[in-house]
């Protein structure tokens, strides 16, 4: 089974910061990696899909990039309602996460 | 607007089953795969199991023998049994639509909890 690892487990950051989270994969994926967003309380929800497709209504200061092993979801400019718990994903496996917190 | 709707989770004791629906609009439903993801307390994303539109099922070998999924295209609802129930299971169950060419979990719903405890 592939095995997706995601670094850091957390991070603190500021407003306006930029923020980078990784996920690599155990054996190539191609470009078939997802990124999904979980606030607190809340059902995760779709970010990137096919490594670098920003979802329909996601703000274009998401982006993703990378493909085969690593991969990359960065945040241009940190907004307040971007704290929150990042998972990256491929086919029925997920990434442990990446909690965003206020530095 | 697609939407999600699950419903069937509550309290059970272990060794118990339970059935969870969750009920699709917004979309074509049997064009769309659709699957299971469950999350323990504090815990991250499980993925529990996928049914494509033919109806061929998935599961990991952590509920393999104990959870069935089935869909109802005329409702256009998904199921999901689970038997012989423990506490391992407890978590908030999501279901999503699955778009199968490239691999990720499209609409969610808000999800329902399942606390298995004595």
């Amino acid at each position: 089974d592939i095995q997706m690892t995601q670094s850091p487990s957390s991070l603190s950051a500021s407003v306006g910061d930029r923020v980078t989270i990784t996920c690599r994969a155990s054996q190539s994926i191609r470009n078939s990696l997802s990124w999904y967003q979980q606030k607190a309380g809340k059902a995760p929800r779709l970010l990137i899909y096919g490594a670098s497709s920003l979802q329909s209504g996601v703000p274009s200061r998401f982006s993703g990039s990378g493909s085969g092993t690593d991969f990359t979801l960065t945040i241009s400019s940190l907004r307040p309602e971007d704290f929150a718990t990042f998972y990256c994903q491929y086919n029925g496996t997920f990434g442990q996460g990446t909690k965003v917190e206020v530095k | 607007d697609v939407q999600l709707l699950e419903s069937g989770g509550g309290l059970v004791q272990p060794g118990g089953s339970l059935r969870l629906s969750c009920a699709a609009s917004g979309f074509t439903f049997s064009s769309y795969a659709m699957s299971w993801v469950r999350q323990a307390p504090g815990k991250g994303l499980e993925w529990v199991s996928s049914i494509s539109t033919s109806g061929v099922t998935y599961y990991p070998d952590s509920v393999k023998g104990r959870f069935t999924i089935s869909r109802d295209n005329a409702k256009n609802t998904v199921y999901l049994q689970m038997d012989s129930l423990g506490t391992e299971d407890t978590a908030v169950y999501y279901c999503s639509n699955y778009v199968t060419t490239t691999f990720y979990f499209d609409c969610w719903g808000q999800g329902t909890l399942v606390t298995v405890s004595s």
